[in-house]
């Protein structure tokens, strides 16, 4: 079936570094977004993207359909960034179903 | 205000028992869906309601059953449930298609143990 390979599983980052998140999907998706799940378990959404880049503040996400990927882009990394970060791709079908990646688990330490 | 509201956040029952999660949105959506959240999986969707009484089967609908009568409530029904529906279930709502925001909204979640 359709898959949403996300990685790395984890990642440690101190403050005021960055890195970024990568989801590689195995068939053409219509568009991708990205979560976070805060300290309290609530999922916030980070971004919507049908094609392009987008940037918000210390994050920015790129999608590109035809290569199967997206990324997210984490720059001056602070504590409170720290959580589990999914992407989510929208199957090309138009069924509006959205199938998860198996989440990053980003620690930023001082 | 954009909200989506589940209850409850926390429910113990036993295997066989019957359970309900509620789900309400308030921002007249038409989609909505379940997802369940396993330690280690991202999340696996359940069901979607496209909107009233248009429901369809997500990844893995096995062993439950939901309900749309009204646009702002979606509700996920167990019939029996088994030990290895526990988990952490989500609801979300989603902006409607064209429209100016596609973005996915979460309720904060409902853990379920089943004993």
């Amino acid at each position: 079936g359709d898959q949403v390979e996300q990685s790395p599983s984890a990642l440690s980052l101190h403050e005021g570094t960055g890195s970024a998140l990568r989801c590689n999907f195995t068939t053409t998706m219509r568009a991708v977004q990205w979560f976070r799940k805060n300290s309290r378990g609530s999922l916030i959404n980070l971004f919507y993207l049908a094609s392009g880049t987008k940037e918000n503040g210390r994050l920015k996400s790129a999608f590109d359909s035809k290569e199967r990927y997206s990324t997210l882009h984490i720059r001056d990394a602070q504590l409170e960034d720290s959580g589990t970060y999914f992407c989510a791709a929208e199957r090309a079908s138009g069924s509006w179903q959205l199938i998860f990646g198996s989440g990053t688990q980003l620690t930023v330490m001082p | 205000d954009m909200k989506v509201t589940q209850m409850p956040r926390y429910l113990i029952k036993r295997m066989g028992e019957n359970v309900l999660l509620e789900c309400g949105q308030d921002m007249s959506h038409e989609t909505m869906y379940w997802y369940r959240q396993d330690p280690g999986l991202g999340l696996q969707l359940i069901y979607i309601s496209y909107d009233v009484d248009s429901n369809s089967e997500g990844d893995i609908p096995k062993g439950y059953r939901v309900s749309r009568k009204k646009r702002e409530h979606f509700s996920l029904i167990l019939d029996s449930a088994k030990t290895n529906q526990t988990s952490v279930y989500f609801c979300a709502s989603r902006g409607d298609r064209g429209s100016s925001n596609e973005r996915l909204f979460f309720g904060h979640g409902t853990k379920l143990s089943v004993l």
